[in-house]
C-alpha cells in the first residue's frame, strides 16, 4: 500500500528566503507525481506535474524534483513571498493506478 | 473551461438527513473523483468513474454513501443518513483520459452535520 508523507508538517520563513518541501513515498513504482497548493478554505490548485520518467519540473520560482528509486521529491520555491503561504500538498499516482494517494501537506507561512 | 464546478459550497445539515452534493466536471475528461478530506485523515479517495462507471469505489466508508455519474457532466455524492462523522470537505476532481494527465479539482463541499 502506498503511503506518502511529507516533512515537516509546517514551516514559517522570512520573506526573501528559498526554501524546500520534502515528500517521500514507499512504492517507488509511481506513474507520476503531482505538487498541489491549497489556500484555507479553497480547493487544490495544480502546482507541477512529474512523469516518472523525469527528473524536474519548473514553473516560474517553482522547481520540483523527483528521485523514484529513493522514493523521494522536492519542492523548490525560490525568493519566497507572503502570498506562497498555504498548505502544499503531494500526490503520487502508481503505475496502473488513476487515483491519486496524497501526503498530509505542509503548512508553509512567510511572513513579510 | 470553469474548470471543475461544486455545488453547494457549504452544507449543514442536522443528523439523519439526506445530503446531496453535487459535481460537473472539465467537459472531455473522462476521469471523475471523489475525495473526503478531514484534518484527522487528509485526503481520501472515496470512488471514481472512469467514462460515467464506478471503477473503484473501495475507500466509500459506508452503505451510507453513494455515487452516480449518469452522464459525462454531472456526478452526485449522497449520504443518507448523514451523521456528525461524515462533516468534511468532499472535493471532486476530474482528468483526461490519457496516461500522465493533472488531475483538477473543485473549490470543494464544506459540509457540516449537526
Amino acid at each position: 500500500k502506498q503511503e506518502v508523507t511529507q516533512i515537516p508538517a509546517a514551516l514559517s520563513v522570512p520573506e526573501g528566503e528559498n526554501l524546500v518541501l520534502n515528500c517521500s513515498f514507499t512504492d517507488s513504482a509511481i506513474y507520476n507525481l503531482q505538487w498541489f497548493r491549497q489556500d484555507p478554505g479553497k480547493g487544490l490548485t495544480s502546482l507541477l506535474l512529474i512523469q516518472s520518467s523525469q527528473r524536474e519540473q519548473t514553473s516560474g520560482r517553482l522547481n520540483a524534483s523527483l528521485d523514484k528509486s529513493s522514493g523521494r521529491s522536492t519542492l523548490y520555491i525560490a525568493a519566497s513571498q507572503p502570498g506562497d503561504s498555504a498548505t502544499y500538498l503531494c500526490a503520487v499516482r502508481n503505475t496502473g493506478f488513476q487515483k491519486l494517494v496524497f501526503g498530509t501537506g505542509t503548512r508553509l507561512l512567510v511572513s513579510p | 473551461d470553469a474548470g471543475v464546478i461544486q455545488s453547494p459550497r457549504h452544507e449543514v445539515t442536522e443528523m439523519g438527513q439526506e445530503v446531496t452534493l453535487r459535481c460537473k466536471p472539465i467537459s472531455g475528461h473522462d476521469y471523475l473523483f471523489w475525495y473526503r478530506q478531514t484534518m484527522m485523515r487528509g485526503l481520501e479517495l472515496l470512488i471514481y468513474f472512469n467514462n460515467n462507471v464506478p471503477i473503484d469505489d473501495s475507500g466509500m466508508p459506508e452503505d451510507r454513501f453513494s455515487a452516480k455519474m449518469p452522464n459525462a457532466s454531472f456526478s452526485t455524492l449522497k449520504i443518507q443518513p448523514s451523521e456528525p462523522r461524515d462533516s468534511a470537505v468532499y472535493f471532486c476532481a476530474s482528468s483526461q483520459d490519457t496516461r500522465g494527465t493533472e488531475a483538477f479539482f473543485g473549490q470543494g463541499t464544506r459540509l457540516t452535520v449537526v
